[in-house]
């Protein structure tokens, strides 16, 4: 298994607080990504990365930055979280643009 | 717009049968396709791909067929186990591009 940690795991936060979700690779690929997945929706891309300092915003990036400012960790910033995004967030890794992703195991967000 | 879709939530098979799981797409641009599977409080682990060069990809019980003409993907399972019961996504992509997915389909195999 690719060596990808996501923490915390689960956590519960109030309307309007700021929380930061944390991705951590051990494999040293360039392309790290965050995602959302909602029932109905499947999986929706965020934001990714394509190296140290450089980030894109996906399809669905309003109320969301990113920061990657070492290989191994992309963090996923909520400035000021809303019931709206209350969902299982998916970091994800890939060698090359063009190929297989492989996920970590989840962070189950509820803002309350 | 929903670029890929996959239109049947839910899916039942009876364990020893073959399960097929299908995907639409609408861009024709796309030329890299490929399926997970996902388990509950896991993330999606990667199955299988497809290049649009070909129409077939097998790996062990697993086969993806790839109908270009029609814009269409399809996922057989043979035959389907009691640990196939997950939820399959479909994901495709343009070369160098971000993935885009459908809404998955959850397979149940019943003994």
């Amino acid at each position: 298994d690719a060596g990808i940690t996501q923490s915390p795991r689960h956590k519960v936060t109030e309307t309007g607080t700021p929380v930061t979700l944390r991705c951590h690779q051990t494999e040293n690929h360039r392309y790290m990504y965050w995602y959302r997945q909602d029932p109905g929706h499947g999986l929706r891309l965020i934001h990714y990365s394509y190296g140290v300092k450089d980030t894109d915003k996906g399809e669905v990036s309003d109320g969301y930055s990113v920061s990657r400012s070492k290989t191994e960790d992309f963090l996923l910033t909520l400035e000021s979280a809303t019931s709206s995004q209350t969902s299982v967030y998916f970091c994800a890794i890939s060698e090359y643009s063009y190929n297989e992703q492989f996920f970590g195991p989840g962070t189950r967000l509820t803002v309350l | 717009d929903q670029q890929v879709k996959q239109n049947s939530p839910s899916l039942s098979v009876q364990e020893g049968r073959i399960s097929i799981l299908n995907c639409d797409y609408t861009n024709s641009m796309f030329d890299y396709f490929l399926w997970y599977k996902k388990y509950p409080a896991e993330g999606p682990t990667f199955l299988i791909s497809i290049s649009s060069i070909k129409d077939k990809n097998e790996d062990g019980r697993f086969t993806v067929f790839l109908n270009k003409s029609a814009k269409h993907l399809s996922l057989h399972i043979v035959p389907s186990q009691p640990g196939d019961s997950a939820v399959y996504f479909c994901a495709a992509s343009v070369v160098a591009q971000k993935l885009v997915f459908g809404q998955g389909t959850r397979l149940t195999i019943n003994p």
